[in-house]
């Protein structure tokens, strides 16, 4: 069964500082990976998605890689704003089933 | 932009008593899916909906839990009856069609309390 595992579960940093969440997954046929944000008490928002024949992905001051064959993500954000304080949670679509498998998350704080 | 919609955004209800969510997709998705996220956890896939017909149920507790979506647009979630442990954020997401490749687009969510 696929396992995903998101550390540190809690993160908290200043203002401006680049940061970098890590995920992990057990099992390395996925069909891709996913990094979501979801602000408190609200629904999901796609951040990036990465293929398995990829490597990584980029949107703005955020970046993603993935290392298939170890089984790691990781999501940096750069000059991190008090705007990105939110829960990121990571996802794969394992294959076979087409469901995608979530982590629990990394509450992330950003304080001015 | 096109946004999922979910009602109600907060529900409270007793133990033994019957709750229903509704969801309405971004039009045109023909894929539908509900997912359970009890607090701190990521979301479960309870079941998924490819136009009017169930593709996915298997975590879905049937002896409680019951979904539909008739015509294929939007979408109903019964729990009867509820219990303490349904306590959670029940979300909707959909997608254009049923590729792996396709972004699922989530809804705000409805939060559910049992006490």
């Amino acid at each position: 069964k696929q396992e995903v595992t998101q550390i540190p579960a809690a993160l908290s940093v200043p203002e401006g500082e680049n940061l970098v969440l890590n995920c992990s997954f057990t099992d390395s046929a996925i069909y891709n990976l996913q990094w979501f944000r979801q602000d408190p008490g609200k629904g999901l928002t796609s951040l990036l998605l990465i293929q398995s024949s990829q490597r990584e992905q980029t949107s703005g001051r955020l970046n993603a890689s993935l290392d298939k064959s170890s089984g790691r993500s990781t999501l940096y954000i750069a000059a991190s704003q008090p705007g990105d304080s939110a829960t990121y949670l990571c996802a794969v679509i394992q294959g076979g089933s087409e469901k995608l498998v979530f982590g629990k998350g990394t509450k992330l704080t950003v304080n001015p | 932009e096109a946004e999922v919609a979910q009602s109600p955004r907060y529900k409270i209800t007793e133990k033994s008593q019957a709750v229903a969510f509704w969801c309405d997709p971004i039009s045109g998705h023909a894929t539908l899916y509900w997912y359970r996220q009890i607090l701190g956890q990521g979301p479960e896939l309870l079941v998924q909906f490819q136009d009017e017909s169930v593709v996915d149920d298997s975590q879905l507790p049937k002896d409680r839990f019951s979904a539909e979506r008739l015509k294929g647009v939007d979408s109903t979630l019964k729990i009867q009856p509820a219990e303490l442990g349904d306590s959670a954020m029940y979300l909707c997401a959909s997608s254009l069609g049923d590729r792996i490749t396709d972004t699922q687009y989530f809804g705000p969510g409805t939060r559910l309390t049992v006490l």
